[in-house]
């Protein structure tokens, strides 16, 4: 079974400071991990991901994200927030030895940006 | 210019009513699926298929009903049965359902409200 946990539902940052969404999951093998980033009544938009060789994964707008195996965590992260980076952002998981198995998500942070 | 084309935007019925959601994808993405998404509880997978007029059933299908006759198109039918289909529906496709490190491109969901 694979499983993702997000274990904020809110986080807050004031414009310019770094940021951080948390993630951690459960595999039984190796995982594929994924993050997207969802606006208001959008769908999901991929924004980086992590198979295998660096652990700090670059994505797009900034994002970069920290895969720790001995943690089970990729978290998301970015050196300086903007207020358009407010959304939502879900986290998911894969893993890479079972037969078959279509991505998990987690519930989702909010991430709020004030100016 | 390639993507997931959900119609309609929003959707009203009446109880008792079965609805028909429209998906349809120009990627040439051979695996395409239907996620639910309820404030709180992140996407849950109602129906998934990596081939066309072959469909497997997600972690929620009872209630739904979808097909698949064309690459192209993966409608999904909302039937009386559905205790609580007020919900947004996300469509999504990836290049192949056994490429496990291929990403899922979403399109902009319907919004379906039936009272």
């Amino acid at each position: 079974a694979q499983s993702v946990a997000q274990p904020e539902d809110q986080v807050n940052v004031a414009e310019g400071n770094p940021l951080t969404v948390k993630c951690t999951y459960s595999v039984s093998g190796n995982p594929y991990l994924f993050w997207y980033v969802q606006y208001p009544n959008r769908g999901l938009q991929f924004l980086l991901k992590y198979i295998t060789g660096d652990n700090l994964v670059k994505g797009s707008y900034g994002f970069e994200a920290e895969f720790n195996k001995s943690q089970t965590s990729f978290h998301l992260k970015k050196p300086s927030a903007l207020v358009s980076d407010s959304a939502l952002y879900f986290c998911a998981v894969r893993d890479v030895n079972s037969g078959y198995s279509t991505l998990t998500f987690g519930k989702g942070t909010m991430l709020l940006v004030s100016p | 210019d390639g993507g997931i084309t959900q119609s309609p935007k929003y959707l009203f019925r009446k109880e008792g009513q079965n609805v028909t959601l429209s998906c349809e994808q120009n990627l040439n993405h051979d695996a395409m699926y239907w996620y639910r998404q309820d404030p709180g509880q992140g996407l849950r997978l109602i129906y998934y298929s990596q081939i066309v007029n072959d469909f497997q059933k997600g972690d929620i299908a009872e209630g739904y009903s979808v097909s698949r006759e064309k690459k192209e198109s993966f409608p999904l039918t909302v039937t009386s049965a559905q205790k609580n289909p007020t919900a947004f529906y996300l469509c999504a496709s990836s290049i192949d359902s056994g490429a496990k490190n291929s990403p899922l491109h979403f399109g902009n969901g319907t919004r379906l409200t039936v009272t």
